[in-house]
């Protein structure tokens, strides 16, 4: 199965913007990189999702080197709300079975 | 609204009993998916199904049961083999594998 690796908690401060790395040395060809983002007790909410260099929405921007071994999320001006549990994932055609790491615990400070 | 229901939000179970979670979807996805968190952890998969009538077991598939007979509902059945069924259980859907979408989750304690 694929694994990720994840840093377990990170802090920041309200306005600045906040980058999380995922490790993922094994990914499949036809893997996507997708990232969630968990409040306590709810269920996970789609934040962003890309195959390689960049993509970005209203809310986040994904960048993915050449090699797609790893994979950054970058979320712009942190606020409270923010603070959650972030993850990140691969999606393939296939409904296989996928593995969720432990995520990644943001808290942002004010 | 398209969606993932999942009920009860919260369910008390006694020792010993069977309970059985409900997960609704109207996205027209094909695969449906169980997971289980417990506090502080990441999602661990218990069954998923990508097509009506078939189903496979994920990491943790021991102590539950699952049945797929229409493609809009996934039970999880929690039987009394699971010795720690206290957790929060997640159900989520897909297309094809890509993007997941998640319900709000069934709290599920042990009295």
């Amino acid at each position: 199965l694929a694994k990720t690796t994840q840093p377990i908690s990170m802090d920041s401060y309200e306005g600045q913007e906040v980058n999380i790395t995922c490790s993922h040395n094994n990914i499949a060809t036809n893997d996507y990189i997708t990232w969630y983002q968990q409040f306590p007790s709810q269920g996970p909410r789609f934040i962003i999702q890309g195959y390689k260099t960049k993509v970005t929405n209203e809310v986040a921007s994904l960048f993915i080197p050449a090699d797609r071994k790893s994979s950054t999320l970058s979320l712009p001006r942190v606020s409270l709300s923010d603070t959650a549990v972030y993850y990140c994932l691969f999606a393939s055609g296939s409904a296989r079975q996928l593995t969720f790491g432990s995520g990644t615990q943001l808290t942002v400070l004010p | 609204d398209g969606g993932i229901t999942q009920s009860p939000k919260y369910l008390f179970r006694k020792e010993g009993q069977n309970v059985t979670l409900s997960c609704e979807q109207n996205l027209n996805h094909d695969a449906m998916y169980w997971y289980r968190q417990d506090p502080g952890q990441g999602l661990r998969l218990i069954y998923y199904s990508q097509i009506v009538n078939d189903f496979q077991k994920g990491d943790i598939a021991e102590g539950y049961s699952v049945s797929r007979e229409k493609k809009e509902s996934f039970p999880l059945t929690v039987t009394s083999a699971q010795k720690n069924p206290t957790a929060f259980y997640l159900c989520a859907s897909s297309p094809h594998g890509y993007g997941y979408t998640f319900g709000s989750g069934t709290r599920l304690t042990v009295v």
